[in-house]
């Protein structure tokens, strides 16, 4: 059981915008702003592609997009691209008992 | 540019020790807090770890606690995660990562922790 709920899946078509949510509680997303996400392509180091729910590294495309409302941080992708086929992962910080860190269960985006 | 380099990994059998490092450049290692995370093949990232720049306060999940030790040597620029009483549900990639307030923006490529009889 993951501590923030992502959808196991997403798909879209290319050109296409597509989002993915992760919700949490008041004790990790809803409670800081240290939402990030994360995209991993097999067998590659695992890249950040947003911090502090909605910035963007350097060198990330702005095609990228972050946001959150309540318990929920959201990824969104415009203008999808085949490159974008990956797994995706949202983290906050968390007070809750002894972790510090949590994350979502992944979403794995299939462009079509 | 900086870069991070885990090693260690390998076969152990169920109750055995393993100790995993990694390696980093390219930037002030001091600096910087540092976090453990794996992946079960298969399955989604779990935070195992994390370590403040000075190395005096630690931090672990439920799961590894009184089991895995995460140190640091910043001469040495080298964080370690020493894993003992090794269980099969330990069995994963074992990724390093840079702290930078609470997101981790520098990652390191994995290295695979086998616990098999």
């Amino acid at each position: 059981h993951s501590a923030l709920t992502q959808p196991a899946s997403v798909s879209g078509s290319p050109g296409q915008s597509i989002t993915i949510p992760c919700t949490g509680t008041s004790s990790d997303v809803g409670g800081y702003n240290f939402v990030s996400w994360y995209q991993l392509h097999p067998g590659k180091a695992p890249k950040l592609i947003i911090y502090d729910v909605s910035n963007r590294p350097s060198g990330v495309s702005n095609r990228f997009s972050g946001s959150k409302s309540g318990n929920t941080a959201s990824l969104t992708i415009s203008g999808l691209q085949a490159e974008d086929e990956a797994t995706y992962y949202c983290s906050s910080y968390t007070s809750s008992g002894t972790l510090v860190f949590v994350f979502g269960g992944g979403t794995r985006l299939t462009v079509l | 540019e900086v870069q991070l380099m885990e090693s260690g990994g390998g076969l152990v059998q169920p109750g055995g020790s393993l100790r995993l490092s990694c390696a980093a450049s390219g930037f002030t290692f001091s600096n910087y807090y540092m976090q453990w995370v794996r992946q079960v093949p298969g399955k989604g990232l779990v935070w195992v770890s994390r370590i403040t720049n000075d190395g005096g306060v630690t931090n672990y999940a439920d799961s590894v606690q009184g089991r895995f030790t995460i140190s640091r040597d910043n001469a040495k620029n080298t964080v370690y995660l020493q894993m003992n009483s090794l269980r099969a549900e330990d069995t994963a990639v074992y990724y390093c990562a840079r702290d930078f307030n609470f997101t981790l923006d520098y990652w390191g490529q994995g290295v695979l922790v086998t616990v098999s009889s």
